[in-house]
Order: C-alpha cells, then sequence, then structure tokens
C-alpha cells in the first residue's frame, strides 16, 4: 500500500459511455498526477495539478478531463472514448511539484478497455 | 528515438544470479528515478539520484552524468524481484520521461 489509492481498478467501457475515475491519497501531498500507460510504450504524463490547480496537459484530447476538488483527490471523466485509449491509468502524488528532491508515489492503476 | 532507452527490454535470471539493468539518456537532467512495477500495475520508487550511487537492501543504484548513463543491480536476485523495472529522468524544466521498461523474471 504506497498510500494512494484508485477505483475502480478495472473499466470496460463502450465509445459512447461517460465513466470517471477516482485517484485519492492520504499522504497529505500537494501534487497529484494521471499517467497513461500503454502496451509497450513508455508512461505518458497526462495531467499535473499542484494546489488543486492544473500545471500541465501534456497535449491530451478533450475527451479526458481531470478534475481536482481537493488536494486530496483526483478524477478523470471520460467520454467518447476510443478503443486506443484502453490503457493503463495511473495516478501519483508528491509532497510538492515534480522535483529532483519530491518522491512520487503511484496508485495501482485502472485497467481501462473501450470496447 | 525516445529519450530514455533501457536495456535490456526483457530479461530472465536465476535466483541468487547478479542483475544489471541500464538505462541511457539524451537529455540534461536533475534527477532519474528507478521504478517497480509488479503484475497487477501499481508502481514503487526504488530510488531517485542525481549523483553517484545509492544502495537499498540488495539492490544499487549508480548513476555517471558525464556518461548519461545509470545501471540498476540486484544482488542475489529472487523470484519476488520478478517485476518490470523503469527507469524515468527528470529535466530541469520539470519535465519528465519514461523508458519502456526491462521485464525481468527469476526463476527459483
Amino acid at each position: 500500500e504506497t498510500g494512494v489509492t484508485q477505483t475502480p481498478r478495472h473499466l470496460v467501457m463502450g465509445m459512447t459511455n461517460k465513466k470517471s475515475l477516482k485517484c485519492e491519497q492520504h499522504l497529505g501531498h500537494n501534487a497529484m498526477y494521471w499517467y497513461k500507460q500503454s502496451a509497450k510504450k513508455p508512461l505518458e504524463l497526462m495531467f499535473v495539478y499542484n494546489f488543486k490547480e492544473q500545471t500541465e496537459n501534456n497535449s491530451v484530447p478533450s475527451r479526458f478531463s481531470p478534475e481536482c476538488p481537493n488536494s486530496s483527490h483526483l478524477f478523470l471523466h471520460l467520454h467518447t472514448l476510443q478503443p486506443e485509449d484502453s490503457a493503463l491509468y495511473l495516478c501519483a502524488s508528491s509532497q510538492g511539484r515534480m522535483s529532483s528532491y519530491n518522491e512520487q508515489f503511484f496508485g495501482p492503476g485502472t485497467r481501462l478497455t473501450v470496447l | 528515438k525516445n529519450e530514455v532507452e533501457q536495456s535490456p527490454q526483457n530479461l530472465t535470471a536465476q535466483e541468487g544470479e547478479f542483475i544489471t539493468i541500464n538505462c541511457s539518456y539524451s537529455v540534461g537532467i536533475s534527477a532519474l528515478h528507478w521504478l517497480q512495477q509488479h503484475p497487477g500495475g501499481g508502481i514503487v520508487s526504488l530510488f531517485m539520484l542525481s549523483s553517484g550511487k545509492k544502495k537499498h537492501g540488495r539492490l544499487i543504484a549508480t548513476i555517471n552524468i558525464q556518461e548519461k548513463h545509470s545501471s540498476l543491480h540486484i544482488t542475489a536476485s529472487h523470484p519476488r524481484d520478478s517485476a518490470v523495472y523503469i527507469c524515468a529522468v527528470l529535466r530541469f524544466s520539470n519535465q519528465f520521461y519514461f523508458g519502456t521498461g526491462t521485464s525481468l523474471t527469476v526463476i527459483p
């Protein structure tokens, strides 16, 4: 247990569905991250939030919509996804913004399959 | 071409063997991370280093900033070490770049 939880752990959805991924951290951290991990590809950073403010959006399509209501919770709202969006979505948190001093703690991930 | 290259991509070892995983990168960095990902997905940070060498139990990580190279060593490998090991570099611009990982299987 890293102190970062994600729900659901597995999700299967159709291309017309709307669903949300949830991440919660119990570490008192200020920064939270969404990553996408596709098969045979490096981890891709999607979004960064620091003190609830979005500080990075790495050219992520608008069908992915993040929400950070407070420093402990992070959501990723999904709508009209494509089959190529099937991947493992990982949440992480750190005490401050990513730096050479702040270790990231990862959640277990949500395995998403888009049919 | 990925900014971070790892080798080998796949590695099978007998229990007890000494294992080395390599990471080369092509950009200037402020820090390098070694991560461990077990089947099922969860990732654990093993090391964060910007120079020299760090040791934790049977794991040793080294980095040579001039040569843009890092190695992760596992001494006396055990089947529970079977996982994917990911190298990630942090640029001074606070951008993270990840390698594709090295899949390690340790056979009893």
